[in-house]
């Protein structure tokens, strides 16, 4: 089966940085790769995802990149603010039956200072 | 649209009771999945449903664990008998099959059963 390692566990940037977390996955077959944010108390909400067609993606101040060669994604926030903080996941997922059933990292903990 | 509901949100029990979590889906979504999340282990898939029928079931953790999805708007998540290891947040989440080339579902979560087993 699909597995999925990210890094770093947790990330303590200053407002205004940029911050970097990366995932690698080991199933070949895996196609589509979503970015949840878990904030204290809630659910993982998507926040971006990136199909295997694709290199790169943006929306605002987040990023996504995949190396599909390498099998490895990263997610990018720029001028990072203090309500970004919250766990980061990132999932690889391919095609079952109609859906995308994705495996998830461990997550990251960012903690942006003001 | 008010999303995933789950209930309860919070559930503190004493070993050896059972434990029953339920979950409504969005309307309209015809996946249905459970996850269990824990410090240790991270975000697990437990068991998901599509259109009522449950698909893969081998994240379910042994047979004290049991799932159900009697119809399209309601799930259920039981343990019995409940241990202290089976402390940990549960999710329910939902999504809708996409077409052919579509961009992926989006799978939505609930906001999570917190249980505690003492």
């Amino acid at each position: 089966g699909e597995n999925v390692e990210q890094h770093p566990s947790t990330l303590s940037v200053q407002e205004g940085d940029s911050a970097v977390i990366k995932c690698t996955y080991s199933d070949s077959a895996s196609n589509y790769f979503p970015w949840y944010k878990q904030e204290l108390g809630k659910g993982p909400q998507l926040i971006i995802d990136i199909r295997s067609n694709v290199g790169e993606k943006k929306d605002q101040r987040i990023a996504v990149t995949l190396n599909k060669t390498a099998k490895h994604f990263s997610l990018h926030i720029t001028e990072t603010q203090p309500e970004d903080s919250a766990v980061y996941f990132c999932a690889a997922s391919r095609r079952g039956g109609g859906s995308y059933i994705p495996t998830f990292g461990r997550g990251t903990s960012l903690i942006v200072h003001p | 649209d008010a999303g995933v509901i789950q209930s309860p949100r919070h559930e503190v029990t004493e070993m050896g009771q059972e434990v029953t979590l339920r979950c409504k889906p969005i309307s309209g979504h015809d996946y249905l999945f459970w996850y269990r999340q824990t410090m240790m282990r991270g975000l697990e898939l437990l068991i998901y449903f599509n259109n009522n029928v449950p698909i893969d079931d081998s994240g379910m953790p042994e047979d004290r664990f049991s799932a159900k999805m009697p119809n399209a708007s309601f799930s259920t998540l039981k343990i019995q008998p409940s241990e202290p290891r089976d402390s940990a947040v549960y999710f329910c989440a939902s999504s809708f099959t996409s077409g052919q080339g579509g961009s992926g579902n989006t799978i939505y979560f609930g906001e999570g059963s917190w249980l505690t087993v003492v």
